[in-house]
Parts: structure tokens; sequence; C-alpha cells
């Protein structure tokens, strides 16, 4: 069964860097997926693409502070120079046969 | 612009039926892949249903049987019909482009919409 995993929470202080994880379950090593990100009360806003290779393509208008890499079966999404507005919830998902899987969402702190 | 507007929430009783709709601008429904995607109050994001450009359409467990999704060329809209509605169907629900990613078998949410609110009460 394909699933997601994230951790519930994380934190980082402003300026700092962060570095969100995303693992697949057994099987599915290889898949690409996408991140997205959650402000607090909006919807959600589409990140980049990651593939197992480490490759990514983000969406328009998202600043180089954000960033992706793989590693076997996690996904990591890295922000760095932490700004105030970078407190959200963070998704991972990705695409089985015919069907979407979210991960369970990162709420990220900004200290 | 690209944009997606959702309309059509609002509170019914166990048991009812509501219709969603997904105005789209800037790009045309019917060539995109499309995805419903909703968020329990205080919950994460779950994926609901999608339909292929072609026209295949595929669900959610938790929805399959319930609620069925269709678009409107003409209109360049998305629906999604929802019946014998439960409590646990209260969420926001969004409208989102899905187009797929071909190198690597992805199909990702790409443009979402800012999402309209069901709420499943007596």
């Amino acid at each position: 069964q394909l699933v997601l995993t994230q951790s519930p929470s994380a934190s980082a202080s402003l300026g700092a860097s962060v570095k969100l994880t995303c693992t697949l379950s057994s099987g599915h090593s290889s898949y690409a997926i996408a991140w997205h990100q959650q402000q607090p009360e909006k919807g959600p806003r589409y990140l980049m693409k990651l593939n197992s290779d480490g490759s990514h393509s983000k969406g328009d208008g998202i600043p180089d502070r954000f960033s992706g890499s793989s590693s076997g079966a996690e996904r990591y999404l890295t922000i760095s120079s932490l700004q105030s507005e970078d407190e959200a919830d963070y998704y991972c998902q990705t695409w089985g046969t015919g069907i979407g899987v979210f991960g369970g969402g990162t709420k990220l702190t900004v200290l | 612009e690209v944009q997606l507007v959702e309309s059509g929430g609002g509170l019914v009783q166990p048991g009812g039926s509501l219709r969603l709709s997904c105005a789209a601008s800037g790009f045309t429904v019917s060539s995109n892949y499309m995805s419903w995607v909703r968020q329990a109050p205080g919950k994460g994001l779950e994926w609901v249903s999608v339909i292929y450009s072609g026209g295949s359409t595929y669900y959610a467990d938790s929805v399959k049987g319930r609620f069925t999704i269709s678009r409107d060329n003409s209109k360049n809209t998305l629906y999604l019909q929802m019946n014998s509605l439960r409590a646990e169907d209260t969420a926001v629900y969004y409208c989102a482009r899905t187009p797929g990613d071909y190198g690597s078998d992805l199909y990702y949410m790409d443009v979402w919409g800012k999402g309209t609110t069901v709420t499943v009460s007596s």
C-alpha cells in the first residue's frame, strides 16, 4: 500500500534552515512526490515536484530558499533563511494507480 | 491568470445531497486532469476524486458510490455531486488542476482553489 509518512511537527529559528522529511512506504522508493504549503487559514499552494534522483522543479514564484532532495525512500524539503511567513503546514503528495495520496503533514513553527 | 473558484458549499443534513462547482479561468478544464481534495476541520489533506482529460474517473474508497465527479466543457467548470452525505464528509473542499509529469508518472496539484465549506449536521 502506497503511504507517505511525515513527522507531525518541526520547529526552527527565524533566519535558520530546516529540513522536512517525507518517507515513502516499502516498495515505492522510486516514486516522485510533490510538496505543498498551507499557511494558516489559507488554501494549499504547490511548491515543487521532486524526483527520486533529487532533481526538482518548483512552481511559479517559489523563492530560491525552498529546495528539494532525495535519498532512498526519503524525500526532503529544505527551507533556508526561514521567515515568519514560512510558518505553515507542509504536505507531501504522490500518485498511485488512479489515486492521489497525501502525507499527514508537518506543522512548521518558526521561533 | 490561471484561477479556480469553488462554490456550492453549505449546511446539509445527514443523508442529503450537495453539488459543488469549480469554475476555471486561464486554462481548459477538459484538457487537464482535475481533482477534488478535502480537509476536515483540524485535519490534513485527503484526496477525494479525479477526472482524467479522457473522461475516466476515480474515487477514494471513503466516497466511492456516493460522490460523482464531472465537468461541463462549455462552462469550463468541474463539479462534485455528493449524495448520502455523512457527518465525516464535513470539510473544506478544494479543486485542483492535476497535471502529469510523464517522466516520473507523478500527477500533482499545481493550481488550487480557495475552497468551499461543506457542513453535514442535523
